[in-house]
């Protein structure tokens, strides 16, 4: 158990339909971090967030967006779903004691299976 | 930008025997760091091991072990007295080093099936 909590652990809905993903890190852990598995795409880094703020941005499409809270969770809202966005996503967490710390390891959540019927 | 080719999509191993999984990576920086994650049929990402690229000693965690070449970017994974709880999918990823600001994200390698025969 990496002590990432990810939920729901399976979605299922429908093209065109909005959901949203819910990571909670590690206690202590400032940095979230989102990242999609997929068949054809392999493992993609998609947002980065620090203590609340956006600090990096991946293959991130418009209609996904995402936001971290003051209680550290973190947010991943995927809208207009189509076919191609049916994937594994995962949360990760960091220390990241400050942004100058090198030697963050990030820990991976069990993930949210996404299907798009 | 960076990027991580693991170049065998399969491998199998006997139990009990040793099975290296190879990994290359492209980039123009001199300090990162690497990562092999394990990912069993549970889907879970599990940290297996780490590597600073400042440090010429190769990382070793009880029966993983990296052979970590820097000016070839190579790092492979070695598996001593393979289990059959080592069976699922190996990545390697990469991450550049970070000064105040900088993103931290990973970037992996399409993956290795390994397999482990009883």
């Amino acid at each position: 158990d990496s002590g990432v909590t990810q939920t729901p652990k399976h979605l299922i809905t429908a093209t065109g339909q909005r959901v949203t993903l819910r990571c909670s890190p590690r206690s202590g852990d400032l940095s979230v971090y989102w990242y999609q598995q997929s068949l054809d795409q392999g493992l993609q880094f998609l947002i980065q967030y620090y203590n609340g703020e956006e600090r990096a941005k991946g293959n991130i499409l418009e209609r996904f967006s995402a936001q971290q809270f003051p209680d550290l969770h973190s947010e991943l809202n995927l809208s207009s779903l189509e076919l191609g966005d049916s994937a594994l996503y995962f949360c990760a967490s960091s220390v990241a004691l400050h942004m100058g710390s090198s030697t963050d390891t990030q820990y991976f959540g069990p993930g949210t299976r996404l299907t798009v019927l | 930008a960076q990027t991580v080719t693991q170049s065998q999509p399969e491998m199998s191993v006997q139990e009990a025997e040793t099975v290296t999984l190879s990994c290359t990576y492209d980039t123009s920086e001199s300090d990162y760091y690497l990562f092999w994650y394990k990912q069993p049929p549970s889907r879970q990402m599990i940290l297996v091991i780490r590597q600073e690229a400042y440090k010429q000693q190769n990382a070793t965690e009880n029966r993983f072990s990296v052979n970590f070449q820097k000016a070839a970017k190579s790092f492979s994974l070695k598996i001593s007295d393979s289990q059959l709880g080592d069976a699922a999918m190996y990545f390697c990823a990469y991450r550049r080093a970070v000064s105040s600001g900088s993103a931290r994200q990973l970037t992996f390698g399409s993956g290795t099936q390994l397999t482990v025969l009883p």
